[in-house]
């Protein structure tokens, strides 16, 4: 079975500072990972994936996010956070080997951004 | 022009009514969602309609039943509607049923139930 998780509810952090959020994965095979963001009243938009190739992929926006196989993670990442960053940020999986194409989202990790 | 779209953006309804949500995507895509979110912004799924196949979750109660016209549409009907169906509903798409493909999420509408 595959499941995401994101440890942090919230993360806070100064405009102008690097920003990471977090996000583990299980899965049988090779991943399918996914990061999304969701603004207040909105929904979810595609910021950015990992199929296969280059651990770093680059995305939306200025972020980025960088899969680690042995880690089991993909941590998402902006060198400089903005104050319009602040919003929801969900993480989600496929797994092809487990033969279902719907992706598992993980909890969401609400980011904060201080002026 | 928008991609995903879904209508009510927000439903006010009593116990025990029916009520519909549609979604329609101009994408071109050839697979549908509708996901539910809770009070603390918890996904789940509840319906996937890719190539005329459906995929319930099958923890979704039986009153809770999708339609699809047409691959453009997915509308979601739901029966007897209980106080515990007050959510955010969002509906989804995606190029097709592949595993790189993203989802696009239409808005979603709120769900709630007096």
């Amino acid at each position: 079975a595959q499941s995401v998780a994101q440890p942090e509810d919230q993360v806070n952090v100064a405009e102008g500072n690097p920003l990471t959020v977090k996000c583990t994965y299980s899965v049988s095979g090779n991943p399918y990972l996914f990061w999304y963001v969701q603004y207040p009243n909105r929904g979810l938009q595609f910021l950015l994936k990992y199929i296969t190739g280059d651990n770093l992929v680059k995305g939306s926006y200025g972020f980025e996010a960088e899969f680690n196989k042995s880690q089991t993670s993909f941590h998402l990442k902006k060198p400089s956070a903005l104050v319009s960053d602040s919003a929801l940020y969900f993480c989600a999986v496929r797994d092809p080997s487990g033969g279902s194409y719907i992706p598992t989202f993980g909890r969401g990790t609400s980011l904060i951004v201080h002026p | 022009d928008t991609a995903v779209s879904q209508t009510p953006k927000y439903l006010v309804t009593q116990m025990g009514n029916d009520k519909s949500i549609k979604c329609e995507q101009n994408l071109g895509h050839d697979t549908m969602y509708w996901y539910k979110q809770d009070s603390k912004k918890f996904l789940k799924i509840m319906f996937s309609y890719n190539n005329k196949e459906l995929i319930i979750n099958e923890t979704v109660p039986n009153r809770f039943s999708p339609k699809s016209p047409d691959k453009a549409h997915l509308n979601l009907h739901i029966n007897s509607l209980e106080l515990g169906d007050s959510a955010v509903y969002f509906c989804a798409s995606s190029q097709d049923g592949s595993f790189n493909s993203p989802l696009h999420f239409g808005n979603g509408t709120r769900l709630t139930v007096t």
